[in-house]
């Protein structure tokens, strides 16, 4: 158990759905970053936050929103599915900084049908 | 924008074999470079942080260098449970890591 909880582990939903990622830190981790998996993209950058305020994005989709709470959880809410939005989401953890290196979580698998 | 490119894409080895992987990278202002392990369906796990040219880290059979332009990771005298897909990433000046595309190694008994 890496320290980062990802909830649902499997889902599974319909084009034009709107689904919503959990994801907890792992204790005293201020930063959570999001990240898509797919077989031919490899590992994409999707928003980073930090304390509760966005600091970075990446190629993440207008379709696609996401929030960190004052508890320090995070939220990414995926909306008008598509096919091509099946794929692995991942969740990620740091201190301040990330020298150490992110904590991964296990990861939502989002297959869109 | 940053580029990392992993290569080979696959290496298949046999126990004992030791082989290298290697990760060339562009980006403006290294802050850091990353090793994970990846498991098929499970998240990444950190191995190394390399932040400066000539730096080297060893963990059990990896040992990870680190270049101007490229870092190796070395697998010397692997063994099946090395079997995964390992990923470099770099950290440039914002907080996020871009990753490469990974090297699947595949280690037969």
């Amino acid at each position: 158990d890496s320290g980062v909880t990802q909830t649902p582990k499997h889902l599974i939903t319909a084009t034009g759905q709107r689904v919503t990622l959990r994801c907890s830190p792992r204790s005293g981790d201020l930063s959570v970053y999001w990240y898509q998996q797919s077989l031919d993209q490899g590992l994409q950058f999707l928003i980073h936050y930090y304390n509760g305020e966005e600091r970075a994005k990446g190629n993440i989709l207008e379709r696609f929103s996401a929030q960190q709470f004052p508890d320090l959880h995070s939220e990414l809410n995926l909306s008008s599915l598509e096919l091509g939005d099946s794929a692995l989401y991942f969740c990620a953890s740091s201190p301040v900084t990330p020298n150490y290196g992110y904590t991964f979580g296990s990861g939502t698998r989002l297959t869109v049908v | 924008e940053d580029q990392v490119t992993q290569s080979p894409e696959a290496l298949r080895l046999q126990e004992g074999e030791s082989s290298s992987l290697n990760c060339s990278y562009t980006v403006s202002g290294l802050r850091g470079l990353f090793w994970y392990r990846q498991d098929p369906g499970k998240g990444p796990e950190f191995l190394f942080t390399l932040y400066s040219a000539g730096e080297e880290k060893e963990k059990e059979r990896l040992k990870a260098t680190l270049t101007k332009k490229e870092s190796f990771l070395h697998i010397t005298a692997p063994k099946p449970e090395d079997s995964a897909t390992y990923l470099c990433a770099v950290q440039a000046g914002d907080y996020k890591l871009s990753f490469g595309a990974g090297t699947t190694v595949t280690v037969r008994a």
